[in-house]
């Protein structure tokens, strides 16, 4: 079954803007990951956080975790064309590697 | 860094007949892999855990005389889709953990299979 639940499933926006989409899961985790997949392809790693962190950065990405709530966000500033694809959460349980992915974020930038 | 590899990319399969995926590690030995499958705009899910040496552990719901799956060597595991119908056509993608890692930033994707059956 499906660990996390994202929103929004679907995110338009512009290029220049920032776009922020949410995960949220149900059982205690190690770490949360969150990765971005192009149409057909595989999926490429963005960011861990684990589950004693809140905030973490690298480049235009921000992710914040909050395990009171069992959720996270991931921001993209300034978004590009090339953001365009599909992003999701993924939580290790155990740091064995057996991932649970969310739903999904389908992000559509236009020029 | 470390890579995945699957082969093939896409395979076009007739109905009723098997097919074999293959995920191998390129440059680091994967004592675990994991197979998943995905619909078109659905979300990953998570199928099999194939640790080398021993049965796969199959997901509630995976039927296991079906996908075979067979991890005989630290690089390589393989998913053989068994008397593939058309509802077995999907995205199938594999990870690696990497041997003597036990934090999450060592799984490593594969690019993922097509699989068509008609």
């Amino acid at each position: 079954s499906q660990q996390g639940e994202e929103d929004p499933q679907a995110l338009s926006i512009q290029e220049g803007e920032n776009a922020t989409m949410n995960c949220s899961y149900k059982t205690s985790i190690n770490n949360l990951q969150w990765y971005r997949q192009n149409s057909g392809r595989g999926l490429v790693h963005l960011i861990l956080i684990r589950s004693n962190e809140r905030e973490k950065h690298s480049g235009r990405l921000r992710v914040t975790l909050d395990t009171s709530k069992k959720s996270s966000s991931l921001l993209i500033t300034a978004s590009r064309a090339a953001d365009t694809a599909s992003y999701f959460c993924a939580t290790d349980r155990d740091s064995w590697g057996k991932l649970q992915f969310g739903a999904g974020t389908q992000v559509v930038v236009t020029p | 860094g470390a890579v995945v590899s699957q082969h093939p990319s896409w395979v076009i399969c007739k109905s009723g007949t098997s097919v074999k995926i293959e995920c191998r590690s390129l440059d680091f030995q994967a004592t675990t892999m994991f197979w998943y499958r995905q619909f078109p705009k659905q979300s990953l899910m998570l199928m099999a855990t194939s640790n080398e040496g021993s049965k796969a552990t199959y997901e509630q719901g995976v039927e296991k005389d079906k996908f075979l799956i067979n991890h005989a060597s630290l690089t390589l595991s393989t998913l053989t889709v068994t008397s593939a119908h058309p509802e077995d056509s999907s995205f199938y993608i594999c990870s690696a953990r990497a041997r003597g890692q036990s934090s999450g930033n060592t799984i490593y994707f594969g690019e993922g299979s097509w699989l068509t059956v008609v």
